[in-house]
């Protein structure tokens, strides 16, 4: 079956450091991908999505590119600010309804 | 913005009672809803998924007779727990779907359920 597989935290920053998060994925076919946040609180906002291999999903600095040959949708920010800090979670969709989840990757950062 | 409310956000119960947690969709129509539970440090488990009007589908290993889901209207989604243990305990999450949304994976802001 479908599964995600996501670095485990937490991953601790300071402000302004470059952040990238690991995520893999095995799936049949041609899954969709994203990145959903949870900010402290706060119920899953999607953060960004691809749905075909190169694709680039970015939003609010964010950004992750479908690497269809490696199986791979890795998340970065170049920058890094306190207010990011969210448990963040990796998803696929491979068709059918409901999402497959990652474990979830808790990130502080300090200022 | 497609909102999704959840209630309630935590609840603690006695072992043996049953719990209900809704979830609604606030301004648009959730044909189809998702139950989900996290485990600490582990993912979101897709249980069940609703669609309104007909019976929910239920993954494997889910017991449908414990873990009832309500999907009446095109609003409200309801999962009841029934006769909770101290191994229900967890964290449920839903997620509606509207047909006018292509990616209309609006997440509710879970419910942390402690069962003593």
């Amino acid at each position: 079956g479908d599964s995600v597989t996501q670095m485990e935290g937490p991953v601790t920053l300071s402000e302004e450091a470059f952040l990238t998060i690991n995520c893999t994925y095995t799936a049949t076919g041609y899954p969709s991908l994203f990145w959903y946040v949870q900010y402290p609180g706060e119920g899953l906002q999607l953060l960004l999505k691809a749905t075909k291999a190169d694709d680039k999903g970015s939003n609010k600095g964010f950004e992750a590119t479908y690497r269809k040959e490696t199986t791979s949708f890795h998340l970065e920010k170049g920058s890094v600010q306190v207010s990011d800090s969210a448990v963040y979670f990796c998803a696929l969709w491979g068709g059918a309804d409901g999402l497959t989840f990652g474990k979830g990757t808790h990130l502080i950062i300090q200022p | 913005g497609a909102v999704v409310s959840q209630h309630p956000s935590w609840v603690i119960c006695k072992s043996g009672t049953s719990v209900k947690i809704e979830c609604r969709s606030l301004d648009f129509q959730a044909t189809t809803m998702f139950w989900y539970r996290q485990f600490p440090k582990q993912s979101l488990m897709l249980m069940a998924t609703s669609n309104e009007g007909s019976k929910a589908t239920y993954e494997q290993g889910v017991e449908k007779d414990k873990f009832l889901i309500n999907h009446a209207s095109l609003t409200l989604s309801t999962l009841t727990v029934t006769s909770a243990h101290p191994e229900d305990s967890s964290f449920y999450i839903c997620s509606a779907k509207s047909n006018d949304r292509s990616w209309g994976y609006t997440f509710g802001s879970g419910t942390r359920l402690t069962v003593v």
